[in-house]
């Protein structure tokens, strides 16, 4: 459960689309996470997939799981500028401890 | 409800000094987790503590760091004799029953110099 893997960098326009993907390797998390960090800031959490889903959508958010090739993506519609953030996708573990990825930046052009 | 309150925000320390760091769980939360970030890097799992016992300790460092939740007052993350390696922002949750209401506070950065 310790390898979940994102792209570093992601740059849209204003009022795009924006798709950041994440894959892991533990087949047994039960929820896996999306959270979004701003510079010098905590982490917010954006939404939460259980695992026997395939897809979760919240507003201007979805969550779509593959769980075979264990592959996690988050879009985001309609993009702001205020999107412009670190988002880090984490799978909870054992219900205790989550393992993150190393973070997507997603800047935002207006 | 206050959220997780972490303090300080920010503390600066000499190499070799002790650091101090201070975590209030959510009211009614009994379970704190802790997690560094290294700067450009995710968070990695450190610690979990319920009142009194450490439940998983696996993510600490062999030497120099412990953490304890005392039956009453907050979670306490120590580092004795700071390098700068020890330079990252800690952050500490909270959940009411084992991962459930998981939140994280805002965390504390700490900068050795």
């Amino acid at each position: 459960g310790e390898d979940v893997e994102q792209s570093l960098f992601l740059s849209v326009r204003e009022g795009d689309s924006s798709v950041i993907n994440c894959t892991y390797t533990d087949s047994s998390s039960t929820y896996l996470y999306w959270y979004k960090q701003e510079p010098g800031a905590g982490l917010q959490l954006l939404t939460y997939i259980f695992s026997n889903m395939d897809m979760k959508q919240d507003q201007r958010l979805t969550v779509l799981l593959n769980k075979k090739d264990k592959h996690l993506s988050l879009r985001i519609a309609d993009t702001q500028t205020g999107d412009s953030a670190i988002y880090f996708c984490a799978e909870l573990m054992n219900f205790n401890k989550f393992y993150f990825g190393s973070g997507t930046k997603l800047n935002v052009k207006p | 409800n206050a959220g997780v309150m972490q303090n300080p925000r920010h503390l600066v320390r000499r190499r070799g000094q002790e650091a101090r760091l201070r975590c209030s769980p959510m009211k009614g939360h009994s379970h704190v987790y802790w997690y560094r970030q290294l700067p450009e890097e995710g968070l990695k799992f450190m610690v979990y503590l319920q009142k009194e016992n450490i439940i998983d300790e696996s993510g600490m460092p062999k030497e120099r760091f412990s953490a304890e939740f005392p039956k009453e007052g907050p979670s306490i993350l120590r580092i004795q004799q700071v390098v700068r390696g020890d330079s990252a922002a800690y952050f500490c949750a909270s959940s009411w029953e084992q991962g459930y209401g998981y939140t994280f506070g805002s965390g504390t950065r700490l900068t050795v110099v």
